[in-house]
């Protein structure tokens, strides 16, 4: 088992369908991340969160919902996605102020 | 300028021969350096990481670090086809946050 486990792989939605993403790592950590991967472009951070509570929103539009319920479990509420939206969405952890993160396999999600 | 610029390539070696990797990035205040493999359709694997300037050698990898011409490079030893894969390069930023390159695909030749 992977120290940062996320579920599903793969996901494809319609354009008015509501999933979620799940992450959970196993390497005690306490910091966890959302980046979004898409084709041609660098890795793009999306939300941290540091001992439970979010650090940082990089602008990320509303239909993209963060939970962070405890230091292991993170999750990526969709809703109403966009065609442009499809990409790897992938979760990552390290200890609080270090930078060193460690990756998920990622959800690779296709919206219709 | 881009934060961080890595050459997409790809970079073609042939087995055996040093594969050399190169990113400059904008933010001076970066403190730690990363760099991360990956393999197609694959999550991104911390292979080196670099804070002082100067080499760090672990295995066939060198990372190289010139914080004063803000440069990082990593080289790869006598290259092997199973090192084909895209490396990205990440410095901190001064907000100790990780900034990707696009990073750099490399193709080993058997």
């Amino acid at each position: 088992e992977t120290g940062v486990t996320q579920t599903p792989r793969h996901l494809v939605m319609g354009m008015t369908n509501k999933k979620s993403l799940k992450c959970e790592q196993h390497l005690g950590h306490n910091a966890m991340y959302w980046y979004k991967q898409s084709a041609k472009k660098p890795l793009e951070l999306m939300f941290v969160y540091s001992l439970e509570e979010r650090v940082e929103n990089n602008s990320v539009p509303s239909r993209f919902s963060p939970e962070c319920p405890n230091s292991s479990h993170l999750f990526l509420h969709l809703h109403t996605l966009q065609p442009e939206d499809s990409a790897l969405y992938l979760c990552a952890s390290s200890q609080a102020g270090n930078t060193e993160a460690f990756f998920g396999q990622g959800t690779r999600l296709t919206v219709v | 300028q881009k934060e961080v610029e890595q050459n997409s390539g790809p970079l073609s070696v042939p087995e055996g021969a040093i594969a050399s990797l190169n990113c400059t990035y904008s933010d001076r205040g970066s403190q730690s350096f990363f760099w991360y493999r990956q393999y197609s359709g694959k999550s991104p694997e911390l292979i080196m990481f670099i804070y002082s300037n100067g080499d760090k050698e672990d295995g066939r990898f060198t990372a190289q670090l010139n914080k004063a011409s803000q440069y990082v490079s990593l080289l790869i030893r006598d290259s092997q086809p199973s090192d084909s894969a895209t490396y990205l390069c990440a410095p901190s930023g001064a907000t100790n946050k990780l900034i990707f390159g696009t990073g750099t695909l490399l193709a080993v030749q058997p």
